[in-house]
């Protein structure tokens, strides 16, 4: 059975901080996926990483995936208040593409002023 | 209307009642998917349908019964549940494409379901 850990699952931090949000998957896997969702809303898709060693950026978000290490990272830079919401990263069920997403319990994160 | 659309966005109903939860996606996909949201629960994937057929029912209970009529709607049948059925309901979609193995998907905005 495929697994998503994501660490930590609550996280508090003030703005102008640093900070990194962790995945791990439990099977082999060279798609990974984050998502935002602010309270009350829909998913929003942040990243695709689709390759060992892929790295995306967008703003003060960069995601990186590790396929040997089955691990994917969110760095925050300098966090601002507006990033506050929950983060999920999520891992393909299965190959072929199509199929349902397998997603972790997702990481709370505040940013205070 | 753009993206996943959700209709309704809430729905209260008793034990004994029937109703049915609607999506329409207009971004032109080919695959739909149902997903539940429950507190403290992550995200559980209910079903799965490419081009309109239901590819994967991942042990979802019979009193949730899903319908797919063209690749542009989907439907999740609603009768006799429980009230630890009362969650966020999503449904997403996605384009699947000939020799690509990625699968971003767009949600709409759920409906949530509070069963008493």
């Amino acid at each position: 059975e495929l697994k998503v850990e994501q660490n930590p699952l609550f996280l508090s931090m003030q703005e102008g901080k640093n900070y990194t949000i962790y995945c791990n998957y439990s099977t082999t896997s060279d798609r990974l996926y984050w998502y935002r969702q602010d309270p009350g809303k829909s998913l929003e898709s942040l990243f695709v990483l689709l390759s060992n060693g892929a790295v995306k950026q967008e703003g003060r978000l960069m995601a990186s995936l590790d396929t040997k290490a089955r691990l994917s990272t969110l760095h925050i830079t300098a966090a601002v208040h507006d990033l506050s919401a929950t983060y999920f990263c999520a891992v393909d069920r299965s190959g072929g593409g199509a199929d349902g997403l397998t997603f972790g319990k997702g990481t709370h994160l505040i940013i205070q002023p | 209307e753009t993206g996943v659309t959700q209709t309704p966005r809430h729905l209260v109903m008793g034990m004994t009642n029937k109703k049915s939860l609607k999506c329409e996606q207009h971004l032109g996909h080919n695959a739909m998917y149902w997903y539940k949201q429950s507190a403290k629960k992550p995200l559980e994937l209910m079903f799965v349908y490419n081009f309109k057929e239901q590819t994967e029912n991942n042990s979802v209970p019979s009193r949730f019964s899903p319908e797919c009529p063209n690749s542009s709607h989907l439907f999740l049948h609603l009768h006799t549940l429980q009230p630890e059925d009362s969650a966020l309901y999503l449904c997403a979609s996605s384009q699947r494409l000939a020799g690509v193995t990625y699968n971003e998907q767009f949600f709409g905005p759920g409906t949530r379901l509070t069963v008493l």
